[in-house]
């Protein structure tokens, strides 16, 4: 059972918006946290998208976009692209804890 | 900028194991610290612990406190994970990564170690 909760699953036809949240409690995000998105590929590294201060690394599309509000947050993809096909993660702080937290993941399916 | 990590191995249970993490392309000791996270087959991201190679201060995820040591070493730029007895259960792929604060963004990752423990 992972602190911050991701919807399993996700699924879009190309083109289109789909979004993924992640929810968490008042020890991380509710607690003023940033949360930072990461996608991974399968067999490959996670590669950072969003931080928690929604700015995207270089190379990284503006087609990726992030969102907070009170203990959750959110992941927007548009104009979904095949490519887009992954696992997602949130990620935070979490002071209960003292440490960091990721959720559960997100399978994104490009239909 | 980047985390090298070294390759993958396969070992037995009650074995110790020392994997490592090379930065290169930033100042390893200022500025960065380097976190271990932990991915088993099927399954998600597990946040295992965090050094800051400048002066060693080392956090550790709560389900991970006692199970593993996390070290670096300036003078090679690199960071280590180690166990002192795997178990079958430490089968996983095994991450480190950069953030410049312990709440900040991973910014730059490693290619991955993936450990195979047979009993």
């Amino acid at each position: 059972q992972s602190v911050l909760t991701q919807p399993p699953s996700v699924s879009g036809a190309p083109g289109q918006r789909v979004t993924i949240s992640c929810t968490g409690s008042s020890s991380n995000i509710g607690g003023g946290y940033d949360v930072h998105w990461y996608q991974k590929l399968p067999g490959t590294a996670p590669r950072l998208l969003i931080d928690g201060k929604n700015s995207r690394p270089s190379g990284v599309p503006d087609r990726f976009s992030g969102s907070k509000s009170g203990a959750s947050a959110s992941l927007a993809i548009t104009g979904l692209q095949a490519e887009d096909e992954a696992d997602y993660y949130c990620h935070s702080f979490d002071s209960s804890l003292s440490g960091v937290v990721f959720g559960g993941g997100t399978k994104l399916t490009v239909l | 900028v980047q985390l090298v990590q070294s390759g993958a191995e396969v070992k037995k249970a009650g074995e110790s194991l020392k994997i490592s993490c090379k930065g290169s392309g930033y100042t390893f000791t200022t500025n960065y610290w380097i976190a271990w996270v932990r991915q088993m087959p099927g399954k998600g991201l597990e946040w295992m612990g965090i050094i800051y190679p400048g002066d060693s201060d080392t956090r550790y995820s709560p389900s991970f406190q006692g199970q593993v040591t996390i070290s670096a070493d300036t003078s090679t730029t690199t960071a280590y994970l180690q166990w002192s007895s795997l178990k079958v259960s430490d089968t996983a792929t095994y991450y480190c990564a950069r953030s410049a604060h312990i709440p900040t963004a991973f910014d730059i990752w490693g290619q991955g170690t993936m450990v195979t423990v047979s009993s």
